[in-house]
């Protein structure tokens, strides 16, 4: 089954202690990225990858960071997490030869920064 | 850059009535249009999509959306709305050009369907 997968689903965590949201997709897609959920704002791209070793910015990167060793995976790195960080956050994949693929989200990891 | 603007923020309505929720893009090429459904709790879904063809498109649970180019606008449609249909609605734009494949989400319109 085609599957994106985020860990945690919930997590409430302090200002200033290192976090890491991992995503991992098993249908070898080449893109891969990071939107978070904020009430009346839609989603926001956070990073984007479009293959292993190539990550770049999207519209809120400020406080993440990503990386892509593995094709299969793309964690979210918060380094000193902020209240302003707490948020819904989404992992998205898909193959990007052909800008009509269907783009897969996980389900939504919930993250509470007190 | 492109944008999407969704008209309504909440709409409310009773079962059996019909849904039309609009949406409007910006964007300086060939586009690619989705609307994706979040239902309480969950994740995002994907309704329907739009590339290329026939600009009338069939998604599930009954929905379609038409792509009007001289519009901009990619309106999401249902004859006759049921409570299950209470969520949020989210209407997305996928350019064709430069490296980011990234969706541009509109704010998203609440949907509330009452019994």
């Amino acid at each position: 089954e085609a599957q994106v997968t985020q860990n945690p689903r919930y997590l409430i965590t302090v200002t200033g202690k290192k976090l890491t949201v991992t995503c991992s997709q098993n249908m070898n897609h080449e893109y891969m990225s990071w939107y978070r959920q904020d009430p009346g704002l839609g989603l926001r791209q956070i990073y984007y990858s479009m293959n292993v070793e190539v990550t770049d910015k999207g519209d809120v990167p400020e406080g993440y960071k990503v990386s892509r060793k593995e094709k299969r995976n793309f964690p979210l790195i918060l380094e000193s997490p902020s209240p302003n960080q707490t948020s819904l956050y989404f992992c998205a994949s898909s193959h990007h030869r052909g800008t009509g693929n269907t783009i897969y989200f996980g389900e939504g990891s919930w993250l509470t920064v007190v | 850059a492109q944008s999407v603007s969704q008209h309504n923020h909440h709409v409310i309505l009773s079962e059996a009535a019909s849904l039309e929720l609009g949406c409007n893009y910006s964007y300086g090429g060939t586009v690619n249009l989705f609307w994706y459904v979040q239902y309480p709790g969950q994740h995002l879904q994907l309704l329907l999509k739009y590339f290329s063809g026939d600009p009338l498109v069939k998604g599930i649970k009954g929905f379609e959306a038409e792509f009007i180019k001289s519009k901009f606008s990619f309106n999401l449609r249902k004859p006759s709305v049921q409570w299950s249909d209470t969520a949020e609605y989210f209407c997305a734009v996928r350019g064709s050009g430069g490296s980011n494949y990234k969706l541009t989400f509109g704010k998203g319109t609440l949907l509330t369907v009452n019994p």
